[in-house]
């Protein structure tokens, strides 16, 4: 079946610590990968997205993200957080002969001052 | 510009009533999407439409779940018979397209809770 798998579901980090959030799928065929952020009161948006060509994509507010293909996951990362990066991070795939859009359950993000 | 819509914000009903949840994707999105979030869970696929039609609604949990779209822009999530189960957010988003590279606008959804 397929599914998609983050890791840690709370995580709570300093002000400038790094951060990497992990996703891991289970589909087969080709896929396009997704990470949504959604701050406090705000909805769903998008950080990055993967669809084909190089494995490491960059996106907004200093996230960039890594595709590895043979272990199957797109983990997110950034090289020093801040408080306004507190927000819940929700990992998506879609398959690339299907419509729906399959999130993981979410990360929950603290970064503390 | 303005984003995807949805309406009302919360919506509070008695277990057993019928509810109808709005949304109003942005201007020209032939794609348009619904999911259900509980808490602590990401969001559910419910129904994906291109344009007028339900292009798969896989993901309706049972027949008491309908939607509609019947002039290809504004949506309607109908929920009869409603149950304490079913309250959670209703997620609408929107796409240009229905390609697989084209990513979700998400509205800020309507909260529903079920007495």
């Amino acid at each position: 079946a397929q599914s998609v798998s983050q890791h840690n579901h709370h995580v709570i980090l300093s002000e400038a610590a790094s951060l990497e959030l992990g996703c891991n799928y289970s589909y087969g065929g080709t896929v396009n990968l997704f990470w949504y952020v959604q701050y406090p009161g705000q909805h769903l948006q998008l950080l990055l997205k993967y669809f084909s060509g190089d494995p490491l994509v960059k996106g907004i507010k200093g996230f960039e993200a890594e595709f590895i293909k043979s272990k199957f996951s797109f983990n997110l990362r950034k090289p020093s957080v801040q408080w306004s990066d507190t927000a819940e991070y929700f990992c998506a795939v879609r398959s690339n002969s299907g419509y729906a859009l399959n999130f993981g359950k979410g990360t929950s993000l603290l970064v503390t001052p | 510009g303005a984003g995807v819509s949805q309406t009302p914000s919360n919506k509070v009903t008695e277990k057993g009533k019928y509810v109808e949840l709005r949304c109003d994707p942005i201007s020209g999105h032939t794609a348009l999407y619904w999911y259900r979030q509980s808490l602590g869970q990401g969001p559910e696929f419910l129904i994906y439409f291109q344009g007028t039609g339900a292009a798969d609604d896989s993901g309706l949990p049972n027949d008491r779940f309908f939607a509609v779209r019947p002039e290809g822009s504004v949506s309607t999530l109908k929920i009869q018979r409603t149950e304490r189960g079913d309250s959670a957010v209703y997620l609408c988003a929107s796409s240009p397209t229905g390609q697989n590279n084209s990513p979700l606008h998400f509205g800020n959804g309507t909260r529903l809770t079920v007495t």
